[in-house]
């Protein structure tokens, strides 16, 4: 089993729609948590941190649920810029885990027109 | 906000050469860096954890003769595959945290050097 496993999509959404991502990880014992957006060929960018009381930013909102080991992320009323791969990040602990990344594959979301 | 500059960002070499990559955390210093490697439709895989001023930590299966990791200041690590192979072609990215940062903080990315060997 991948420590962190994500829908790879492709999601095709109209603009304007509301989409959720999922994300299961494998350690019970991971400690952080986090959404990355990756543009196609480009660095990974942060998009928020998720914390165990859910956290939101603008049309975006994340949550935690610890007992389940799942994250999600929701992005309300879409936009074409938004059209990415989102990746999602946790870092575990032991071995320097407040530093190490483990990455999922990503979901690839699509915005369209 | 922090930037990490990544060089060159896109390189073609020839099968048996070597290729240097550079990052630079330019308004941070950082004691630490990561190297990451992502092949196409694949995750970002830790390659190597570098330590400014000692030796670098590889992950488990990467060989640390062939991607030989400097990181001689608080600002620069450098990444070279020698005697590249076209397997070796990926999308090789860095990362660093502030060294002020504490060990959950995000880290911050260059902006990748894709390698192609012929």
């Amino acid at each position: 089993r991948k420590e962190v496993e994500q829908d790879p999509g492709p999601f095709n959404v109209p603009e304007g729609a509301t989409v959720a991502f999922n994300c299961t990880y494998s350690n019970s014992a991971s400690q952080s948590f986090f959404w990355y957006r990756q543009d196609c060929r480009k660095e990974p960018k942060l998009l928020m941190s998720v914390y165990s009381s859910g956290n939101e930013d603008g049309r975006f909102t994340a949550q935690l649920n610890r007992a389940s080991q799942y994250i999600s992320l929701l992005i309300r009323d879409s936009k074409l810029s938004d059209s990415a791969t989102y990746l999602c990040v946790v870092t575990p602990l032991g071995t320097g885990g407040g530093n190490k990344l483990t990455f999922g594959t990503g979901t690839q979301l699509k915005v369209e027109l | 906000g922090a930037v990490v500059s990544q060089h060159p960002s896109r390189v073609i070499c020839k099968s048996g050469t070597s290729v240097k990559i550079e990052c630079r955390s330019l308004d941070f210093q950082a004691t630490t860096m990561f190297w990451y490697r992502q092949f196409p439709k694949q995750s970002l895989m830790l390659m190597a954890t570098s330590n400014e001023g000692s030796k670098a930590t590889y992950e488990q299966g990467v060989e640390k003769d062939k991607f030989l990791i400097n990181h001689a200041s608080l600002t620069l690590s450098t990444l070279t595959v020698t005697s590249a192979h076209p397997e070796d072609s990926s999308f090789y990215i860095c990362s660093a945290r502030d060294r002020r940062g504490h060990s959950n903080s995000p880290l911050h990315f260059g902006n990748g050097t894709r390698l192609t060997v012929t």
